[in-house]
């Protein structure tokens, strides 16, 4: 059973930094790509950016080049979504979400929910 | 970046109904297109892709059809579970992106 499983939920102050982890099982993680996705409170879903396991070669969303980092994992089949410099207006959930053929969704994470907050 | 309308923003309707949610592109997008479905306080589930291809153990209650720049996603004998919120994502350009979902209530 193909499953990703998300860190879980962190409280962080403003200009702090944070990392979150998105563990695959129950397939091959270096083939198929990690997409990740952000959804602020009470609104839609926003693609942040991909990554492909088996190169780390990741594409961003141009709206949030610079602000994400993601990596991966092999060792542990562990993708990542590091965000800095907080502010306010990262409070949102983030979800991790398997690609087939690099493009379209099949399976999602259950989300981690970011609170930024003095 | 491709622009994704969908309408209506929000819908009501009655155990065992059929509704219709519409997705339009503001570039063709061929058939690159997929229908998510968000429970309140949830992670999105994966219906449809291909705009008319069910995803594995999605019940056949959901269709989807369209091309181009119009698409739809058809829910038929609608349940108390059904309440959710639908999204429309394309993926054949990038960036990618979300339309801005469509609530449906029973």
């Amino acid at each position: 059973e193909v499953q990703l499983v998300q860190s879980g939920a962190e409280l962080k102050k403003p200009g702090e930094s944070l990392r979150i982890s998105c563990k695959a099982s129950g397939y091959t993680f270096t083939a198929y790509w990690i997409s990740w996705v952000r959804q602020m409170p009470g609104k839609g879903l926003e693609w942040l950016g991909r990554i492909d396991p088996s190169d780390s070669h990741v594409n961003y969303s141009p709206s949030f080049q610079g602000h994400v980092t993601m990596s991966e994992d092999k060792a542990t089949s562990t993708a990542y979504l590091q965000l800095s410099s907080l502010t306010a207006s990262d409070t949102a959930t983030y979800y991790c979400a398997r690609l087939v053929g690099a493009m379209r969704i099949d399976y999602w994470g259950q989300g981690t929910l970011i609170s930024v907050s003095s | 970046d491709i622009q994704l309308t969908q309408s209506p923003s929000s819908l009501s309707a009655s155990v065992g109904d059929t509704v219709t949610i519409t997705c339009r592109s503001s570039q063709d997008i061929s058939i690159y297109l997929a229908w998510f479905q968000q429970r309140p306080g949830k992670a999105p589930r994966s219906l449809i892709y291909a705009a008319s291809t069910l995803q594995n153990g999605v019940p056949s209650k959901f269709g989807g059809s369209g091309s181009g720049t119009d698409f739809t996603l058809t829910i038929s004998s609608l349940q108390p579970e059904d309440s959710a919120t639908y999204f429309c994502h394309q993926y054949n350009t990038y960036p990618f992106t979300f339309g801005g979902g469509t609530t449906v209530e029973i």
